[in-house]
């Protein structure tokens, strides 16, 4: 168990520019998560996938955000034409769906910072 | 709408005594609530959980505790030790499975030597 896996750990941007973040979920897990973490918060979830099935997005989620999950494997997400209020801790989680409760296993994020 | 609220957004204890930490939630439809512990520069780490079927779940130093009627859970860590100083969140979701967590702003706890 290798742990979920995100990269890059930073990114710094400017205003309007692209950026796509990457996430290596635990490989038996079959659930895949991305949440938002601003500064003073708790995480809000942003959408998941159970295999390559994006199966829930939330309205946090705005047209400019779009992710995938190509094979069911590792997921990216990208934000277009960036605005200073996507600036946040970008966290990816899996977990493996099973009939009783299994805890989300968390990445430790990518920092975005929009200049 | 904050379903989920941490009240204290610190605490500090001494080492050795009890940590409890506290939260309340809005939504009756919530039925599986946990506790996360996340250190600096990490993300956060599981550390228990509570199905709504149970009123306590117990795993070493630590215990939650849910009150349904009252709408609030509480995590107990006893003894603490320097190494738990970290925010601790709390976290419910509405169907068993589903994993789409919705959390607390957290609670900064310090364990003093």
């Amino acid at each position: 168990d290798t742990g979920v896996s995100q990269d890059p750990r930073h990114k710094i941007t400017k205003r309007g520019q692209n950026v796509t973040f990457r996430c290596d979920p635990i490989s038996e897990h079959n659930r895949l998560y991305w949440y938002r973490q601003t500064l003073g918060q708790g995480p809000e979830f942003l959408t998941y996938f159970q295999n390559e099935a994006q199966l829930e997005k939330s309205r946090l989620l705005s047209d400019r955000f779009s992710a995938e999950r190509p094979k069911g494997s590792f997921s990216t997400l990208e934000i277009q034409r960036t605005e200073q209020g996507d600036s946040a801790m970008y966290l990816c989680a899996s977990s493996f769906l099973t009939g009783v409760n299994s805890p989300l296993h968390f990445g430790n994020g990518t920092r975005l910072t929009v200049t | 709408d904050q379903q989920v609220k941490q009240n204290s957004p610190s605490l500090s204890v001494q080492e050795g005594r009890i940590s409890i930490l506290n939260c309340d939630y809005t939504n009756s439809m919530f039925d599986y609530f946990l506790w996360y512990k996340k250190y600096p520069a990490e993300g956060p780490t599981f550390l228990i959980s509570i199905s709504s079927i149970k009123d306590k779940n117990e795993d070493g130093r630590f215990t939650v505790f849910l009150n349904k009627s009252a709408k609030h859970l509480s995590l107990h860590i006893v003894p603490s030790q320097p190494g738990d100083s970290a925010v601790y969140f709390c976290a419910a979701s509405k169907h068993q499975g589903a994993q789409k967590l919705v959390f607390g702003q957290g609670t900064r706890l310090t364990i003093n030597p």
